[in-house]
């Protein structure tokens, strides 16, 4: 079964450091892999994503991940954090088992960023 | 313009009521999802819809009913609401199935059962 884990419920970090919120995954097969990014009272919104090709991948907002298969981890990061960077961020894999009908979410990451 | 948007934003109701979510995407996409996400900020998919046709349903108590008249409608009935119903409906949107294609999501219906 597909799957994902984001082993932090809470990231902290202070205005101007680089970030990292970490994901894991499990698949069978490639993987597809995305962030998304929730801030309060809104829905998600699509940050970047993985499917082949060079391991890092640049998305919306500065942000970037890391794919990195012999760890199975995809961990998203970001070189200088904002305040404005505070949101709720889910990693999630495409499930190729549904013929890709499936996308599962992970736990989710609250990211609060420190003036 | 709204690219998935998504009525009503809140709806409170009682315990054996019968309600509806009615979601609309502009962007020309195929398929359209519900999601629950519950007071833990979890997210778990419930249907997925590919040109109309039901692909997934992911054990959902049948008191909930998708209904698609178009690609770019999905509603979402529910019968006879109890207290654990009460969470955050997303309506979400895709180009398709294949994988590189992210969704973009509504922004949310959140139900209250009482």
């Amino acid at each position: 079964a597909q799957s994902v884990a984001q082993p932090e419920d809470q990231v902290n970090v202070a205005e101007g450091n680089p970030l990292t919120v970490k994901c894991t995954y499990s698949v069978s097969g490639n993987p597809y892999l995305f962030w998304y990014v929730q801030y309060p009272n809104r829905g998600l919104q699509f940050l970047l994503k993985y499917i082949t090709g060079d391991n890092l991948v640049k998305g919306s907002y500065g942000f970037e991940a890391e794919f990195n298969k012999s760890q199975t981890s995809f961990h998203l990061k970001k070189p200088s954090a904002l305040v404005s960077d505070s949101a709720l961020y889910f990693c999630a894999v495409r499930d190729q088992s549904t013929g890709g009908f499936k996308t599962i979410f992970g736990a989710g990451t609250r990211l609060f960023v420190k003036a | 313009d709204t690219a998935v948007s998504q009525t009503p934003k809140y709806l409170v109701t009682q315990m054996g009521n019968d309600k509806s979510i009615k979601c609309e995407q502009n962007l020309g996409h195929d398929t359209m999802y519900w999601y629950k996400q519950d007071s833990k900020k979890f997210l778990k998919i419930m249907f997925s819809y590919n040109n109309k046709e039901l692909i997934i349903n992911e054990t959902v108590p049948n008191r909930f009913s998708p209904k698609s008249p178009d690609k770019a409608h999905l509603n979402l009935h529910i019968n006879s609401l109890e207290l654990g119903d009460s969470a955050v409906y997303f309506c979400a949107s895709s180009q398709g199935p294949i994988e590189g294609y992210g969704y973009t999501f509504g922004s949310g219906t959140r139900l209250t059962v009482v």
